[in-house]
């Protein structure tokens, strides 16, 4: 099993839609959990962490789901620069004992006019 | 301020040549990540740096892959040989230790071994 998951897409939606991508993890004890964007051949880039309470950027809203293992990006009135591919991120540790980032293979969003 | 510093932006090259990728980090982070990045397989960690040292290298394929840290503003991830199955795109990023999340990637080497 991946250590995440997530649905390639890609998503087509209207703008001014709602979307909304979900993401398993496979490692229960990881700690943090992250999205970034990726626009196209583009670096990838944070867009927001993720809090076990569930945390609000505008129209971006992520949450987490412990018992469950996944993690959920909701976009609200989608623009067309909202078109890019969101990577799910999850922090474990390594046998190391240091902390690294282990990323999804993205789901991919595409808003039209 | 400058952001992470990757070079080249585009290699192409043909089996068996030997490939260095260069990257300088943001100035004052501690940590340093190469990535590739596929379509099958997405984004991989290949290897990372805490204060130049190599902490985890577990997920560079094999032998012919390579990465050096000299001083803290320089890396390298070197393939000898390179075969066309390494083609991907290769990116370098850093962070400041525990802000381990908070990673700045640079904008990535478009490798093609032909």
């Amino acid at each position: 099993r991946k250590e995440v998951e997530q649905d390639p897409g890609p998503f087509n939606v209207p703008e001014g839609a709602t979307v909304a991508f979900n993401c398993t993890y496979s490692n229960s004890a990881s700690q943090s959990f992250f999205w970034y964007r990726q626009d196209c051949r583009k670096e990838p880039k944070l867009l927001m962490s993720v809090y076990s309470s569930g945390n609000e950027d505008g129209r971006f809203t992520a949450q987490l789901n412990r018992a469950s293992q996944y993690i959920s990006l909701l976009i609200r009135d989608s623009k067309l620069s909202d078109s890019a591919t969101y990577l799910c991120v999850v922090n474990i540790f390594s046998n190391t004992g240091f902390q690294k980032l282990v990323f999804g293979t993205g789901t991919r969003l595409l808003v039209s006019p | 301020d400058a952001g992470v510093i990757q070079s080249p932006r585009h290699e192409v090259t043909e089996m068996g040549q030997e490939v260095t990728l260069r990257c300088k980090p943001i100035s004052g982070h501690n940590s340093l990540f190469w990535y590739r990045q596929t379509m099958m397989r997405g984004l991989e960690l290949l290897i990372y740096f805490n204060n130049n040292v190599p902490i985890d290298d577990s997920g560079m394929p094999e032998d012919r892959f390579s990465a050096k840290m000299p001083n803290a503003s320089f890396s390298t991830l070197k393939i000898q040989p390179s075969e066309p199955r390494d083609s991907a795109v290769y990116f370098c990023a850093s962070s400041l230790l525990p802000e381990v999340h908070e990673q700045y990637f640079g904008p990535g080497t478009r490798l093609t071994v032909t």
